[in-house]
């Protein structure tokens, strides 16, 4: 069956811009996943969905950083008034009711 | 908080030799899991290898197998008959399940070359 996809798969923007990631779990899988990943790091959790509510969102790291899931599958990670710090690739993952984290191929952002 | 310490620097390795890459965690949940990840060049995060805590057999898929050490708190991923394909960077990572919080921690990673 179809993996995790996102998109876009590049996206580059100007220092203070807006920008939406989107990603498109296993089909059936309830829980979803954000990470964001640094160059030379592993990857470092931002939010985590069970459904159409954030389960948890302690990885977020200041109130520009938002996501949503409204019907409890595509998922939206949402940036305002973005900095060069932001630039990383953000990873979806999506599980079903084991533990398994499957990922997507990630979103690489450059804050120019 | 859970920690995970992959200290070695690149590995390298002979094709369709075996090679073992370490990792140490660090936790105070009494259930967690335990997942090796590989991440080639092109960027994904490929699952490997799961090992809960409570499991008292050594996880194993196809080449890979996982050395878990629970009073050592290590879990290392062992790789036999190395590929050239296996070229790439591994992660070691663990869940808890402390309320219903089962967020991935990583570690840094170890680089895997496999020479032909």
């Amino acid at each position: 069956g179809a993996g995790v996809s996102q998109t876009p798969s590049n996206k580059v923007t100007e220092k203070g811009k807006y920008v939406e990631l989107r990603c498109d779990p296993i089909s059936g899988h309830t829980a979803l996943y954000w990470y964001r990943q640094s160059l030379g790091q592993g990857p470092e959790f931002l939010i985590y969905f069970q459904g159409t509510g954030a389960a948890d969102d302690s990885g977020l790291p200041n109130d520009r950083f938002f996501a949503v899931r409204p019907e409890g599958s595509v998922s939206t990670l949402k940036i305002q008034r973005t900095e060069r710090g932001d630039s990383a690739v953000y990873l979806c993952a999506s599980s079903d009711y084991t533990d398994t984290q499957y990922f997507g191929p990630g979103t690489r952002l450059t804050v120019l | 908080a859970q920690k995970i310490t992959q200290t070695q620097p690149g590995m390298f390795v002979q094709e369709k030799e075996a090679v073992t890459l370490d990792c140490t965690y660090d936790t105070s949940d009494q259930s967690y899991g335990l997942f090796w990840y590989k991440q080639p060049s092109s960027g994904e995060m490929i699952f490997l290898i799961y090992q809960g805590s409570y499991d008292e057999q050594n996880a194993t898929e196809g080449r890979y197998s996982l050395n878990f050490q629970k009073a050592r708190k290590s879990a290392n991923l062992v790789i036999s008959a190395s590929q050239l394909g296996d070229s790439a960077m591994y992660f070691c990572a663990m869940s808890g399940y402390s309320g219903a919080n089962s967020k991935l921690t990583f570690g840094k990673g170890i680089t895997l070359s496999v020479r032909p």
